[in-house]
């Protein structure tokens, strides 16, 4: 079993539509929890990030945290082309050195005008 | 700011031979991390330095990786007598010391291609 799990997609929605992406993680006490988007050829870049169970908003994004089922989840509203991207769910395991996360394998979306 | 800097941004080198590739991390940041990344994959985590010490290496590292870090500032990353495996992209980041919250600054990355 993988650290971090996630559908690699492509995920495809139209603009306007609700992106719902999803991450399961393997460490149970794992207390930190990232989104990052990674457009084609670029590095990663932090969107969202939580620590407790429940709901975080930023902007049109919400990121989703069930600690108990192992689950993160993001959802992009309103999505736009310029949303078009690979998702990476990252997780900061209990014993990590530094802040060393462990990432997904992505989950690619497409939104399509 | 300036970000993190890494170069060469791209090396195509042929099997066997040595490659090295720099980087620069954000200058009030202690916390440099090395991965590396292919296509259609997450990163994977190679190792990472607290100021000069390398804290934590990867079992991805063989010994034909090695990193340096030797006043805290700058970190190398050398690959000796590569392989056709290796070719990847090659990512570094840093981040703030203390626990804060997590975020890992990226480089632009290294594209490694061993012929």
């Amino acid at each position: 079993q993988k650290e971090v799990e996630q559908n690699s997609g492509p995920l495809s929605v139209p603009e306007g539509a609700i992106a719902s992406l999803n991450c399961t993680y393997s460490d149970r006490v794992s207390q930190s929890f990232f989104w990052y988007r990674q457009y084609s050829g670029k590095s990663p870049e932090l969107i969202m990030s939580i620590y407790s169970n429940g709901d975080k908003e930023d902007g049109r994004f919400t990121a989703q945290l069930n600690k108990a089922s192992q689950y993160v989840s993001l959802l992009i509203r309103d999505s736009q082309p310029s949303d078009s991207a690979t998702y990476l769910c990252a997780v900061r395991p209990f014993k990590a050195a530094g802040n060393k996360l462990t990432f997904g394998g992505g989950t690619r979306v497409l939104v399509k005008p | 700011d300036t970000g993190v800097s890494q170069n060469p941004r791209h090396k195509i080198t042929k099997r066997g031979q040595n490659v090295t590739f720099r980087c620069d991390p954000i200058s009030e940041h202690n916390r440099l991390y090395w991965y590396r990344q292919t296509l259609g994959q997450g990163p994977e985590f190679l190792t990472y330095f607290q100021n000069e010490a390398q804290l934590e290496k990867s079992r991805l590292l063989s010994d034909r990786f090695s990193a340096e870090r030797p006043k805290g500032s700058f970190s190398t990353l050398e690959i000796q007598r590569t392989e056709q495996g290796d070719s990847a992209m090659y990512l570094c980041a840093s981040s703030r010391n203390g626990l804060g919250d997590g975020e890992l600054f990226f480089g632009e990355g290294s594209r490694l291609t061993v012929l």
